[in-house]
């Protein structure tokens, strides 16, 4: 079965500060792989993915992810962030042969200035 | 060029009573998803169509809960005889029919419906 595991609840980070928000994941075969923000009382929106080739995503708003085969990982990154960065950021997964993503319960990022 | 609409987007209903969620795909969008978010837990997937067919509907609990998605029209979330638990956030996605392409595509979010049971 298919599971996504972000094992923080909450991230705190200065403004200017890199930031990294944690995503593992358990699928058979090979993963594709989201990252979805969320503001307060909207929908999700997309950030980036990971379907093949490099390991490395760059995506919306200067977010990259890292896709880590060996360590089943894809860690949100940002060399910079910012106040308006704070969301709900959620980490979801499908296999090749599935077709709903599954997501992990999220980690809420707060960036204090 | 609308994205995935949602209606509507605050929904109050009585214990007991009938909700009805609807959903607009993205146009040219044949598959839907609908999953359910409850206060302080992630997004938890209920059931998965195409035009006129159910595909997976693992997520959705057995009874009171049904979801369509006719040839013409919105795709349906409906929930029977509501209860308290049934209050959360009911977001819609889309994504492009499923082949080469359609893997690879992306899933767009609607804004989601609120339903509060009173």
């Amino acid at each position: 079965a298919q599971s996504v595991a972000q094992p923080e609840d909450q991230v705190n980070v200065a403004e200017g500060n890199p930031l990294t928000v944690k995503c593992t994941y358990s699928v058979s075969g090979n993963p594709y792989l989201f990252w979805y923000v969320q503001y307060p009382n909207r929908g999700l929106q997309f950030l980036l993915k990971y379907i093949t080739g490099d390991n490395l995503v760059k995506g919306s708003y200067g977010f990259e992810a890292e896709f880590n085969k060996s360590q089943t990982s894809f860690h949100l990154k940002k060399p910079s962030a910012l106040v308006s960065d704070s969301a709900l950021y959620f980490c979801a997964v499908r296999d090749q042969a599935g077709t709903a993503l599954i997501f992990g319960k999220g980690t809420t990022l707060s960036v204090s200035s | 060029n609308a994205g995935v609409m949602q209606n509507p987007r605050h929904l109050v209903r009585r214990r007991g009573q009938e909700a009805r969620l609807r959903c607009s795909p993205v146009k040219g969008h044949s598959h839907v998803y609908w999953y359910r978010q409850l206060p302080e837990e992630g997004l938890k997937f209920m059931v998965y169509l195409q035009k006129e067919n159910i595909i997976d509907e693992s997520g959705m609990p057995k009874e009171r809960f049904s979801a369509e998605f006719p040839k013409e029209g919105p795709s349906i979330l409906r929930i029977q005889q509501v209860v308290r638990g049934d209050s959360a956030a009911y977001f819609c996605a889309s994504s492009p029919a499923t082949g080469r392409q359609g893997q690879l595509g992306g899933y767009t979010f609607g804004s989601g419906t609120r339903l509060t049971v009173v």
